[in-house]
């Protein structure tokens, strides 16, 4: 398997405009995070799906932020429009769930945003 | 609200140096509690899954133990290289599921 895959691995953006994140997460696993990566908060939980649905968006900032995951196989992180404080490492990750929680998780590359 | 905390925030060893770090975390409704490593521009690897109170888990000079009742883990590096330099985080299910991370403790190791 490729790992989890995320694109692009670089975006500048300017103020106002949307930017679209994507990840296809690895064949079989289940659940599907999105994190944010910043010096200040470092990995802070944004939104995580089970089985393509969204369970927890809590931590989604505001209302200029969704995700979706159409299917099992990909997923999107929409921020619209983009502010400049949006600038952050974005992460996906994958992973299959049991109780107690044997599995880690695998991460994407992650993509690094600049909102100019 | 769920606290995940690391200490110390950073550390510099000499190579050879054995160290440790420490992750505290809220000791009700354990499920589990995740170390990964973390090297600068490349994006975080599990390291181990620790479930059961006095779990000890190894991996080449790397160990943790785990102590579920008082809510503290404890990462071991024995003999430190250079490679070992990178951020190790803990993280903590919140809900039994989605991990919440503390923020990490960054090595460096000088040689």
């Amino acid at each position: 398997d490729a790992g989890v895959i995320q694109s692009p691995r670089h975006e500048v953006t300017e103020m106002g405009q949307e930017v679209t994140l994507r990840c296809k997460p690895i064949s079989g696993h289940d659940y599907l995070f999105w994190y944010r990566q910043t010096m200040m908060r470092g990995l802070e939980l944004l939104i995580y799906f089970n089985n393509n649905v969204p369970i927890d968006d809590s931590g989604m900032p505001e209302d200029r932020f969704s995700a979706k995951m159409p299917n099992a196989s990909f997923s999107t992180l929409k921020i619209q429009p983009s502010e400049p404080r949006d600038s952050a490492v974005y992460f996906c990750a994958s992973s299959l769930w049991d109780t107690p929680g044997n599995y880690g998780y695998t991460f994407g590359s992650g993509t690094r945003l600049t909102v100019v | 609200i769920l606290n995940v905390e690391q200490s110390p925030q950073s550390l510099h060893v000499q190579e050879g140096d054995s160290t440790n770090f420490t992750c505290s975390f809220p000791s009700s409704n354990f499920y589990a509690l995740h170390w990964y490593r973390w090297e600068t521009a490349k994006s975080p690897e599990a390291l181990f899954v620790m479930t059961l109170n006095g779990d000890e888990k190894k991996k080449g000079r790397i160990s943790a133990t785990l102590n579920t009742k008082e809510g503290y883990s404890y990462l071991y590096i024995k003999g430190s290289q250079p490679e070992d330099s990178a951020t190790y985080l803990c993280a903590f299910p919140k809900a039994g599921t989605a991990l919440i991370f503390g923020k990490g403790t960054t090595l460096s190791v000088s040689s």
